[in-house]
């Protein structure tokens, strides 16, 4: 069974660093969400991607935040000059062809501390 | 724009007792609603969904929920709950075309005491 996967699990790093995370789908799910989720908060909506075209970005994405979808396949969600207000956990989703996007299937996500 | 409310931010329960968590949604446009659960450290996993048809809708682990549009509720209800159920549930919403993702309450989290 290959479900959402997400590389990687943890990530600690320093304030100002750059870090990158890799989600990568079920295959051939061409819609994919990012989401980050803070402590005792529910996930909360960053970006979406239909194929490689990214559709929609939320204002909690700021400028220090991109993220890419390649092909259509896998996505990178880089943060750059962190902040101790990035540390958080950060959800993969992807959405069957065919659909409207509903129904999500989420990966193990990456949890990010930053120093 | 979509909101969801989870009344309750911890719920504690005794094993083999029944549950019901709470959740309200407003939106202006129709939604399609879910219930997730989150086990420590790790991502979600669909516990069911109401897209459209009956109002009862039955998911994994023996949960259910009833879509109440009147009073804009979507419960989750388990008749016997077990310790393993010990998690952290979400309901989320969805309006259709999808552009702003799921919109997610703050959780409840479910204790199950033996």
């Amino acid at each position: 069974d290959t479900g959402v996967s997400q590389d990687p699990r943890h990530k600690i790093t320093k304030r100002g660093q750059n870090v990158t995370f890799r989600c990568d789908p079920i295959s051939e799910h061409n819609r994919l969400y990012w989401y980050r989720q803070t402590l005792g908060q529910g996930p909360e909506f960053l970006t979406y991607f239909q194929n490689e075209a990214q559709l929609e970005k939320s204002r909690l994405l700021s400028d220090r935040f991109s993220a890419e979808r390649p092909k259509g396949s896998f996505s990178t969600l880089e943060i750059q000059r962190t902040e101790q207000g990035d540390s958080a956990m950060y959800l993969c989703a992807s959405s069957p062809t065919g659909t409207g996007g509903e129904t999500q299937y989420f990966g193990p996500g990456t949890r990010l501390l930053v120093l | 724009a979509q909101s969801v409310t989870q009344l309750d931010s911890q719920v504690p329960v005794f094993e083999e007792a029944p549950v019901e968590l709470r959740c309200n949604y407003s939106s202006s446009v129709s939604v399609y609603l879910f219930w997730y659960v989150q086990y420590p450290n790790q991502g979600l996993q669909l516990l069911l969904k109401y897209l459209s048809g009956s109002t009862l809708v039955k998911g994994i682990n023996g949960f259910e929920a009833e879509f109440n549009k009147s009073q804009t509720s979507f419960h989750l209800r388990k008749p016997s709950v077990h310790i393993s159920d010990t998690a952290e549930y979400f309901c989320a919403s969805f309006a259709g075309g999808g552009a702003d993702g799921l919109t997610f309450g703050k959780g409840t989290h479910l204790i199950i005491q033996p």
